[in-house]
C-alpha cells in the first residue's frame, strides 16, 4: 500500500457539468475526510466518513456536492451542475480511529472554464 | 468555526537563515498538528503537539505548544532550500472527531 491514492489528479470541465472523484484510503484507515483548498488557503474541511457513515458535513458542502463511502472502503465526491467558484484542489485524507495522524493524497485540481 | 491565524503569511530568506512561524487561535485545542506542503501535492503530517508547553524537535525544526494550547510555533534553524513549502498548522478538538482544522498557512520560499 503506497498511501492515499486520488483519481483523476487533474480535471478540466465546462461550468454546468457534473464532476466526480475517487478517493482509495490507505487500507487500514476507517476514517476518511474530504477537504477543499483554494490558492493562498489551507486546506477546508468538506466531510468524513467512519467506516461507511458520514459523520460530519461542513456548511460549505452545498446541496450539489454529495459524498459517498459504500463500503467502507474507497469514496466518491460528486459535484453537480458546476460553478467557477468550485474550482479549487479536493483533497482526500485517512487515518486510523483514535489516531490522529491524517494521511492525505496528492489531491484533485478542478478548474471550471 | 475555531478560527486559527498563521503567521506571517510569506516569508523568503536566505539558506542559513533562522525562521519562527507562529499559529494563534482564540481556541484551545486537544493537540495541534503541523504540516508541509509542496506544491500541487497534498499536505504531510511533521509534528503533532499534545501537551501545554510541550516541545519537539524534528532535526531543525522545533515545535512548541503554548501552555494553554491556544498557540504553537514552528522554528527552523539555518534553514535549506528543500525546507521551502507552505507550512500548515492545523488544530484539533476534544471529542474524538480528531478533524484538523487548518489555517492559511505561511507560504516559505529559501533562497540558494
Amino acid at each position: 500500500d503506497t498511501g492515499v491514492s486520488q483519481d483523476p489528479r487533474h480535471k478540466i470541465t465546462k461550468r454546468g457539468q457534473n464532476v466526480t472523484f475517487r478517493c482509495d484510503p490507505i487500507s487500514e484507515h476507517n476514517r476518511l475526510y474530504w477537504y477543499r483548498q483554494t490558492l493562498g488557503q489551507g486546506p477546508e474541511f468538506l466531510t468524513y466518513f467512519q467506516n461507511e457513515a458520514q459523520l460530519e458535513k461542513s456548511r460549505l458542502l452545498s446541496d450539489r456536492f454529495s459524498a459517498e463511502r459504500p463500503k467502507g472502503s474507497f469514496s466518491t465526491l460528486e459535484i453537480q451542475r458546476t460553478e467557477q467558484g468550485d474550482s479549487a484542489m479536493y483533497l482526500c485524507a485517512s487515518s486510523q480511529q483514535w489516531n490522529t495522524e491524517a494521511f492525505f493524497g496528492q489531491g484533485t485540481r478542478l478548474t471550471v472554464v | 468555526t475555531q478560527l486559527l491565524e498563521q503567521s506571517p503569511q510569506f516569508l523568503s530568506i536566505q539558506e542559513g537563515e533562522n525562521l519562527t512561524v507562529y499559529c494563534n487561535s482564540s481556541s484551545v485545542f486537544s493537540s495541534l498538528q503541523w504540516y508541509r506542503q509542496e506544491p500541487g501535492e497534498g499536505p504531510v503530517l511533521l509534528v503533532t503537539v499534545v501537551t501545554g508547553g510541550e516541545v519537539k524537535k524534528l532535526k531543525r525544526l522545533t515545535f512548541q505548544f503554548g501552555d494553554a494550547r491556544k498557540d504553537s510555533s514552528l522554528h527552523i534553524t539555518a534553514a535549506q532550500t528543500g525546507d521551502t513549502g507552505l507550512y500548515l498548522c492545523a488544530g484539533l478538538s476534544s471529542g474524538g472527531s480528531y478533524i484538523p482544522t487548518f489555517g492559511r498557512g505561511t507560504s516559505l520560499i529559501v533562497h540558494p
